[in-house]
């Protein structure tokens, strides 16, 4: 499988514990997205990588949300002292260089805080 | 700030046309793109127009944009119980910062009888 992939597919953690999610991305794409989803929402931009640098972060990313993607290929989401409000999809997505052109979504990560 | 507007539900008797529509808010986007959502899954891109065309045909799908009022639809010819989901409607904002990401609407549920 060539897509975009997400681990783990679900994750369910109390409150005030510390989750990572994991993404790999299509292997020649340099630009990685992240975004979250609540029910009955569409997806929220978070953040945004090119290559290794992280060129954009929304306001949605407080500062218990750290990013990273050390070597430009895959990337890792980790949520510290999680929230119930945390609780949601977390996609990550991916596309080749260029202006636009489409945009390749994993299958997400699940979380649920209690 | 950029908003993506979208009906929540639509209802279609299997072998009907159905027509998903779609307001956007940002006059300089480049592409708009419709995405698919089945239950648990990620999403998948549908089709997408750059904001030079007024048409867009692939298939069973015809995209039709009016830039002028800012108005992107989606028509699914003979919808079948297969194109049940939640379909939406996204756009390029200009953000100035060059991460083209995706701004999204609530999506519509689309629920086909048989």
């Amino acid at each position: 499988d060539t897509g975009v992939s997400q681990d783990p597919r679900h994750k369910i953690t109390k409150r005030g514990q510390n989750v990572t999610f994991r993404c790999d991305p299509i292997s020649e794409h340099n630009r990685l997205y992240w975004y979250r989803q609540t029910l009955g929402q569409g997806p929220e931009f978070l953040t945004y990588f090119q290559n290794e640098a992280q060129l954009e972060k929304s306001r949605l990313l407080s500062d218990r949300f750290s990013a990273e993607r050390p070597k430009g290929s895959f990337s890792t989401l980790e949520i510290q002292r999680t929230e119930q409000g945390d609780s949601a999809m977390y996609l990550c997505a991916s596309r080749d260089r260029g202006d636009a052109g489409e945009l390749f979504f994993g299958e997400g990560s699940r979380l649920t805080v209690l | 700030g950029e908003d993506v507007e979208q009906s929540l539900f639509l209802s279609v008797r299997e072998g009907d046309s159905s027509v998903i529509n779609c307001t956007y808010t940002d006059s300089s986007s480049t592409y708009l793109y419709w995405y698919k959502q089945e239950p648990g899954a990620g999403l998948q891109l549908l089709t997408y127009i750059f904001s030079n065309m007024d048409m867009k045909q692939d298939q069973r799908l015809t995209v039709l944009l009016n830039k002028k009022d800012k108005h992107l639809s989606l028509r699914i010819a003979d919808t079948q119980t297969g194109d049940s989901a939640i379909y939406f409607c996204a756009e390029i904002p200009y953000s100035g910062a060059g991460s083209y990401q995706l701004t999204f609407g609530k999506g519509t549920k689309l629920s086909v009888i048989p």
